[in-house]
């Protein structure tokens, strides 16, 4: 079992539409970070969570450490929304990385 | 600042040739890492140095890799001899302090295809 698993795979969805991204760990950590990278290949760090929820425009992050599982949220979502976000947690001195949910928002 | 500078953005070698990866990092940043993206395993942390020096290599997969960072603005990562399974994105990153729970900034990448 991956100790990093995402959810879903894949999304398709239409223009203004609300996202859920979903990230479930199996092991205790310190720290989560969700990552964007664009179809271009470059990869950008959008939030940092250890507890509760961030909010940076129309994105908005929540993790919950009992349950061990965060949530990104995309709220009005653009074509330009379209990139694969990838979840990466932090046990110890580690980061291991899911395997990324690609998102695409049809106009 | 220009970000984290990675070259050259494409490589293809033929297999058993020696390559080098080169990253510059973000200028007073203390922290880099190198990192590996295939679709079969996605990111993948390679190794990661603080203050130029190595900390963690454990993810280094064979001793055919190997990593420098000579000065605070410049390391390499090299590959002798290439594999065509080494064919992959190499990221290189590099954040203010040696921690996993600091934002670390990305370079664009050198998709390495060895053939």
């Amino acid at each position: 079992k991956n100790e990093v698993e995402q959810s879903p795979q894949n999304l398709t969805a239409q223009e203004g539409e609300f996202i859920t991204i979903n990230c479930s760990y199996s092991v205790g950590i310190s720290a989560l970070h969700w990552l964007q990278q664009h179809p271009g290949g470059g990869i950008v760090s959008l939030f940092m969570l250890s507890s509760g929820k961030k909010k940076h425009g129309r994105l908005i992050a929540t993790i919950n450490i009992q349950e061990k599982h965060s949530s990104l949220h995309i709220t009005a979502s653009h074509p330009r929304d379209s990139a694969v976000y990838i979840c990466a947690v932090i046990p110890d001195d580690k980061i291991i990385f899911g395997k990324g949910t690609r998102l695409h928002i049809l106009p | 600042d220009a970000g984290v500078i990675q070259s050259p953005r494409h490589e293809v070698t033929e297999m058993g040739q020696e390559v080098t990866l080169r990253c510059k990092p973000i200028s007073g940043h203390n922290s880099l890492f190198w990192y590996r993206q295939t679709m079969m395993r996605g990111l993948e942390l390679l190794i990661y140095f603080n203050n130029n020096v190595p900390i963690d290599d454990s993810g280094m997969p064979e001793d055919r890799f190997s990593a420098k960072m000579p000065n605070a603005s410049f390391s390499t990562l090299k590959i002798q001899p290439s594999e065509p399974r080494d064919s992959a994105v190499y990221f290189c990153a590099s954040s203010l302090t040696g921690s996993f729970v600091t934002e670390a900034f990305f370079g664009q990448g050198t998709r390495l295809t060895v053939v």
